[in-house]
């Protein structure tokens, strides 16, 4: 069974760019969620989609957004790119959410923003 | 909203030593995961804790969860090189069904 995939693995865009992040979640997955990971502030939820419907946000400005695809693949999209937008940018997928399902995590995409 | 602490937030141990990390929650429990991080990848799924009084197994690391005390501790025997990493748990704010709520982390270093 093929783990959650990320594409790209390392980015590097200049402020004021967009950039477009995938998620592929387990098959059989339709719960996809997507977490910033910085020194500073740790791992932080972005938002969560269900069933192509965004379930959740988290404290993030309008510039991050995100969507699913039928196939309950997700991409997040960041506008206007910010040096503080430099994260390493997770996404985890799992049956549906709640406890005593697991969320597996992808390998992350590192995005630098110079 | 939840926090979680972890302590400590760094440990170096010499290969062979018995270690445990904890995790507090300033809120009730619902539930807790614990993951490892290699330094700059993904989150590789250790353990889920459900239940008040719960403890799991894998290999060498037992984890428990303490609902009372709002704690988990994750403990590992007979440390060798590869359990270095970055250990983090994450719990469910509220039991909720769509995120997790991190603890910054405890970077375990293990010498041979």
């Amino acid at each position: 069974k093929a783990g959650v995939t990320q594409t790209p693995r390392y980015l590097i865009k200049t402020r004021g760019q967009q950039v477009t992040l995938s998620c592929s979640p387990i098959s059989g997955h339709r719960s996809v969620s997507w977490y910033q990971q910085t020194p500073g502030q740790g791992l932080q939820f972005l938002f969560e989609y269900f069933s192509e419907t965004q379930r959740n946000k988290g404290n993030f400005p309008g510039r991050f957004s995100g969507r699913q695809f039928s196939n309950s693949r997700s991409e997040m999209n960041v506008s206007t790119l910010e040096l503080g937008d430099s994260a390493l940018y997770l996404c985890a997928s799992t049956d549906r959410g709640g406890l005593g399902y697991g969320y597996t995590f992808g390998s992350g995409t590192r995005l630098t923003v110079v | 909203s939840q926090e979680l602490e972890q302590s400590p937030q760094s440990l170096i141990v010499q290969e062979g030593k018995n270690l445990t990390i904890n995790c507090t929650s300033s809120k009730t429990l619902y539930g807790l995961y614990w993951y490892k991080q290699k330094y700059g990848e993904g989150l590789i799924f250790l353990m889920m804790l459900q239940k008040g009084g719960e403890e799991k197994s894998h290999e060498k690391i037992t984890a428990k969860l303490d609902e009372k005390k709002q704690q988990s501790s994750l403990h590992i025997t007979a440390s060798q090189p590869s359990h270095a990493g970055i250990y983090l748990c994450g719990a469910p704010p509220g039991g909720s069904n769509y995120k997790l709520t991190f603890g910054k982390g405890t970077l375990l270093t293990v010498n041979p």
